[in-house]
Formats: structure tokens, C-alpha cells, sequence
């Protein structure tokens, strides 16, 4: 693994299910951070975490959960999906160690909920 | 919270200079950030702002006035990869981000 990966590359999910998103990062950042991507409104955050075992919410946290268990990984769950999900989702880390904290983002997941 | 305003949309000719503006409102700034975003690709980390000034980084330079709550980001010599979308962000407090809408820049021969 090199850098950040994200799984799956595209679902198609029919509503009122269970999805998790998978997001792994090799880079031994401390943070992490979920974003919706949609035409016209760019990225949102959903949650993040700026250390394993922490989490807050971000601007859109609703509909969504997410765990840290430790350093590399940052799973985002929808419980029930429904229909405004329809989206693509962005899985970024950064190192706030660093000067500029710079964000580095995964290749995202293409969600469709029908 | 934040208000991240950016121009939606605009177009250049291969070889110019364009100039991106991105105006922000805050109550905690901590950074201002640019991105690039191809289509169907992620965003990729341009520059970082967080005293006043100009930061240059060959083709690509961006300016911050805090107190004016403004930035831009200038491409200069413009090439056709440059095609892209430009995000402004802006961080408030540690470690969040907020982004603007973005601005599609479309470059033509």
C-alpha cells in the first residue's frame, strides 16, 4: 500500500441498507477525515478523527457513523441508506505534526443509492 | 462556521495567466489551502497560506490578506493539464478544512 486506498471503487446500494466504506491510510498520519463530494456544493465533511480512538462530527454527520480502532484505518458506515447518499466519498489523512497539515485524499468511492 | 466564496466557472488560452479568486468569512483562521481536482480524480494539495503575502511554487502562486478575508491563486503559462478544478479551503481551528464550491478552469489551444 502507497499512501491512501479506499474500497470500494463504486456500489450500487438499494435503500435501507447497511454499507461500509473502507478507507487505509500507510503514512502513520494522526488524522483522518470523511468528505461528501456533490455537483455544485464541493466537499463536505462528514467525521473526522485527529487521533486513533477519537472521533467528532463534521458539517454533514447525519446518516453516517465512523470508528478509529487504530492509526491506519477510518471505516465510514451508512446504517440505512437512503436516496440523498447518492454520492462520491472522499476518505482523506494529514500529519498535524506538520507545518502545513497538509490533507491527503484517497481515489474515492462512487455511491449510487436506488 | 464558514463562507467560502470562489468563481464557478472560467476559461483561458493556453499560454496565459489566470488569476482565482476566493474570498472567506471565519471566525478562527488557521490556514488557507488550494487544491486541484481533475475530473473523476482527488483532490491534490497546491499551496498553503497562512501569513499574508505570495507564495510561489513554479507555474502556480497564491496570495492571502487575512484581514481582507481574500485569497487568489494565479496559474501563470497556462498548459492544457491545467484543466481542472481549483478548491479553496480554509481551516478553522486544528484540523478541520471547509471548502468552497471550486472553480472549473478550462483552458483552450
Amino acid at each position: 500500500i502507497a499512501g491512501i486506498t479506499q474500497a470500494p471503487t463504486s456500489q450500487i446500494l438499494a435503500a435501507g441498507r447497511r454499507m461500509t466504506l473502507r478507507c487505509t491510510q500507510d503514512m502513520r498520519h494522526n488524522a483522518m477525515y470523511w468528505y461528501r463530494q456533490d455537483l455544485g456544493l464541493g466537499l463536505r465533511l462528514i467525521h473526522y478523527s485527529n487521533t486513533a480512538g477519537t472521533t467528532g462530527k463534521g458539517e454533514v454527520p447525519d446518516g453516517y457513523s465512523v470508528s478509529r480502532a487504530n492509526t491506519d484505518d477510518f471505516p465510514l458506515t451508512l446504517a440505512s441508506a437512503v436516496p440523498s447518499q447518492t454520492s462520491v466519498y472522499f476518505c482523506a489523512s494529514s500529519d498535524s505534526t506538520s507545518g502545513s497539515d497538509e490533507q491527503f485524499f484517497g481515489p474515492g468511492t462512487r455511491l449510487t443509492v436506488l | 462556521g464558514q463562507n467560502i466564496d470562489q468563481p464557478t466557472e472560467m476559461t483561458a488560452t493556453e499560454g496565459a495567466i489566470v488569476q482565482i479568486n476566493c474570498t472567506y468569512q471565519t471566525s478562527g483562521f488557521n490556514g488557507l489551502f488550494w487544491y486541484q481536482q481533475h475530473a473523476g480524480e482527488a483532490p491534490t494539495f497546491l499551496s498553503y497560506n497562512v501569513l499574508d503575502g505570495l507564495e510561489e511554487k513554479g507555474r502556480f502562486s497564491s496570495f492571502l490578506s487575512r484581514s481582507k478575508g481574500y485569497s487568489y491563486l494565479l496559474l501563470k503559462e497556462l498548459q492544457m493539464k491545467d484543466s481542472a478544478s481549483y478548491l479553496c479551503a480554509v481551516r478553522e481551528g486544528d484540523y478541520k478544512l471547509s471548502f468552497g464550491a471550486g472553480t472549473t478552469v478550462t483552458v483552450r489551444a
